[in-house]
């Protein structure tokens, strides 16, 4: 079945490292976003991907990196430059609308 | 900027009785989308229902229902026949219609907490 998978389920973070966040998709859509979501609140954009080699900035992308050198991986790098990394990161694609959703990975701090 | 208000947090209703969430967005374009979505206890994103804004006949999936009034840009969700296992949290949310394949980010509203009792 096709569907977009995210890696690890949880991911710990130790000071000053950066880590990766995995997002695979096999449905073969053009665009990849990476979302936040912090407790009790809605989803807040990090970044997003239109085409392979190509992304943009959404809303709170400070402290993220991303890079889109397939059409099916999309991964998220949170670095040290963002101190407050704890969340829940959800990952979607789309052709068009709407949007599907990974699982999510919650990220902690250790 | 688009913005996406959801001005209840938390609701309850009993089962096999009806619910109404409510949504309401600021926006300037006269192009776009609005989609409720659900995330249960397993925190997956699910699609709950999807308005396209030049259509003026309010979409339905089964048991749920909108009330898109554009004018008033409100985007209230109506979910009969409570069922148990509609307990989760609602998202209403935005994308401007880009034309042809639109690749629109989402705004999100902050969420409402629903709980079906038996």
């Amino acid at each position: 079945d096709g569907g977009i998978t995210q890696s690890p389920k949880y991911l710990f973070r130790k000071e000053g490292q950066n880590v990766t966040l995995s997002c695979e998709q096999n449905l073969n859509h053009d665009a990849m976003y990476w979302y936040r979501q912090d407790p009790g609140q809605g989803l807040r954009l990090i970044y997003y991907s239109q085409i392979v080699n190509d992304f943009q900035k959404g809303d709170i992308a400070e402290g993220y990196s991303v890079s889109r050198e397939k059409k099916e991986s999309f991964p998220l790098t949170v670095t040290s430059a963002q101190k407050n990394p704890t969340a829940f990161y959800l990952c979607a694609s789309s052709t068009g609308q709407p949007q599907h959703f990974g699982d999510g990975t919650r990220l902690s701090i250790l | 900027a688009q913005t996406v208000t959801q001005s209840q947090p938390e609701m309850s209703v009993q089962e096999a009785e009806t619910v109404t969430l409510s949504c309401t967005y600021d926006t300037s374009e006269n192009n776009y989308y609005l989609f409720w979505y659900k995330q249960p206890p397993s925190r997956q994103m699910i699609l709950v229902i999807r308005q396209e804004a030049y259509k003026q006949q309010n979409a339905t999936e089964n048991r749920f229902s909108v009330n898109f009034q554009k004018a008033a840009k409100s985007f209230s969700l109506k979910i009969s026949d409570s069922q148990l296992g509609d307990t989760a949290m609602y998202f209403c949310a935005f994308t401007k219609n880009a034309g042809g394949t639109s690749y629109g980010k989402l705004t999100f509203g902050q969420g409402t907490i629903l709980t079906v009792h038996p």
